[in-house]
């Protein structure tokens, strides 16, 4: 597609249930990213991937919070045993490396709502 | 580890005001340096950008912002905003050599008539 779409654009869920939140990065972009969105917080980093090597999960805030990328494309996140804590937007970027300049390219989000 | 600290959460001017939205960062290495856009209900879209030559960069819509490397910030200005700048505005640093690029807090800037 033309840019990054992520799904489901809303989701409502109870506290304990797991969710999987899915990105899919623009066309020929080896580098993608997690960031989450909460109020009067910013962005705060999750996890980033780079073509095959090891991902950066030094974001993650609990063990509870995983994070994969299949083929080389897209990526889904998953929080598992969900707290109200996590209710947030949920924000994918991808990008070029290799002249890497730093302009992310990001989703429109996922916002989540543990009740 | 680099960081990113903007001083203002929110930011009120009238139309036609001039604006200056604050950031400051650390890191112990050479850094390069964003400003991005998020208008309400959409994406984030990169607003301008520091790598490298010039001090003084200029973005869309007519924002610009300058690095100031012994203070160590990168604010952004507009001589005059407009309604349709209404939005948040994020700062955000990479030090050279990391892939990771870390975000301030953010700065809620509204726009009165």
């Amino acid at each position: 597609g033309a840019g990054v779409s992520q799904s489901p654009s809303n989701k409502v869920t109870e506290k304990g249930k797991d969710v999987e939140l899915r990105c899919d990065p623009i066309s020929g972009h080896t580098a993608l990213y997690w960031y989450r969105q909460s109020l009067g917080q910013g962005l705060e980093f999750l996890i980033y991937f780079q073509g095959n090597s090891a991902p950066d999960k030094s974001g993650l805030p609990s063990d509870r919070f995983s994070a994969e990328r299949t083929g080389g494309s897209v990526s889904t996140l998953t929080i598992q045993r969900t707290q109200q804590e996590d209710s947030a937007v949920y924000l994918c970027a991808s990008t070029v490396t290799g002249g890497f300049t730093g302009e992310l390219f990001f989703g429109e989000g996922s916002r989540l709502t543990v009740l | 580890a680099q960081s990113v600290t903007q001083l203002d959460s929110q930011v009120p001017v009238f139309e036609e005001a001039p604006v200056e939205l604050r950031c400051n960062y650390s890191s112990s290495v050479s850094v390069y340096l964003f400003w991005y856009v998020q208008y309400p209900n959409q994406g984030l879209q990169l607003l301008l950008k520091y790598l490298s030559g010039s001090t003084l960069v200029k973005g869309i819509n007519g924002f610009e912002a300058e690095f100031n490397k012994s203070q160590t910030s990168f604010h952004l200005r507009k001589p005059s905003v407009h309604i349709s700048d209404t939005a948040e505005y994020f700062c955000a640093v990479r030090s050279q050599g990391a892939q990771k690029l870390v975000f301030g807090q953010g700065t809620r800037l509204t726009i009165n008539p």
